[in-house]
């Protein structure tokens, strides 16, 4: 199995602060890489698929990149709502699709 | 507008079997490409893909559980089914289903199923 690992698990960030999630896959993943918000009810949000094309409604301060086994998500600008949980998912390797760890993105 | 909704028992005890539904509206899983898979996440976990079906009743299951796992859709292709047997305490978790469509990128997602497997 592709194993995922996101770094930094927790993060603590001010609003309008720039951050990035890393996401390293045990193996290289041609670039089929998912990521996913979700908020403390449970709600799962998509938001950017096959690396860096994001989903329609997602907010263009949101981005994606990477290659290989090494990608990430930034978020220019922190505004309130971004403060969540996100993850990474990959599909390269069927039927397994694992995702990372998770990423808690917390209020400094 | 494109909604699933999971529905499940809420608890069961071990060993027993845990039937879950998906119900679903805004699509049709009979529509090439499209797919509803089942994901869950224990509480403070990360989120584990169980399980699939396609839009031309294909089946894909993960493998470290895979002999447990069986997943179906009805005939009116607006409901996916998700059965898991000899449940412990490890299978509690909100369980969701999610729809895909030409992709392995889950677009549309469940509020979740909590499920707590307790004697």
């Amino acid at each position: 199995d592709i194993q995922m690992t996101q770094t930094p698990s927790s993060m603590p960030a001010s609003l309008g602060e720039r951050v990035t999630i890393s996401c390293r896959a045990s193996q290289g993943i041609s670039n089929y890489l998912n990521w996913y918000q979700q908020k403390p009810d449970g709600t799962i949000k998509p938001l950017i698929y096959y690396t860096s094309n994001l989903q329609s409604g997602v907010p263009s301060r949101f981005s994606g990149s990477g290659s290989g086994t090494d990608y990430s998500l930034t978020i220019s600008s922190l505004e309130p709502e971004d403060f969540a949980m996100y993850y990474c998912q990959q599909y390269d390797s069927s039927p397994t699709w694992t995702f990372g760890g998770g990423t808690k993105l917390e209020l400094k | 507008q494109v909604t699933l909704k999971e529905s499940g028992p809420g608890m069961l005890q071990p060993s027993k079997t845990l039937s879950l539904t998906c119900s679903f509206s805004g699509f049709s899983l009979s529509t090439s490409g499209m797919v509803v898979s089942w994901i869950r996440q224990p509480s403070g976990k990360s989120l584990e893909w169980l399980a699939a079906i396609d839009w031309d009743g294909d089946k894909y299951y993960n493998p470290s559980l895979k002999s447990r796992l069986t997943v179906s859709k009805d005939t009116s292709n607006t409901q996916v089914f998700l059965k898991i047997t000899s449940v412990d305490i490890a299978d509690t978790a909100t369980y969701y289903c999610a729809r895909s469509w030409e992709l392995w990128y889950f677009d549309f997602w469940g509020p979740g199923t909590m499920v707590t497997v307790s004697s």
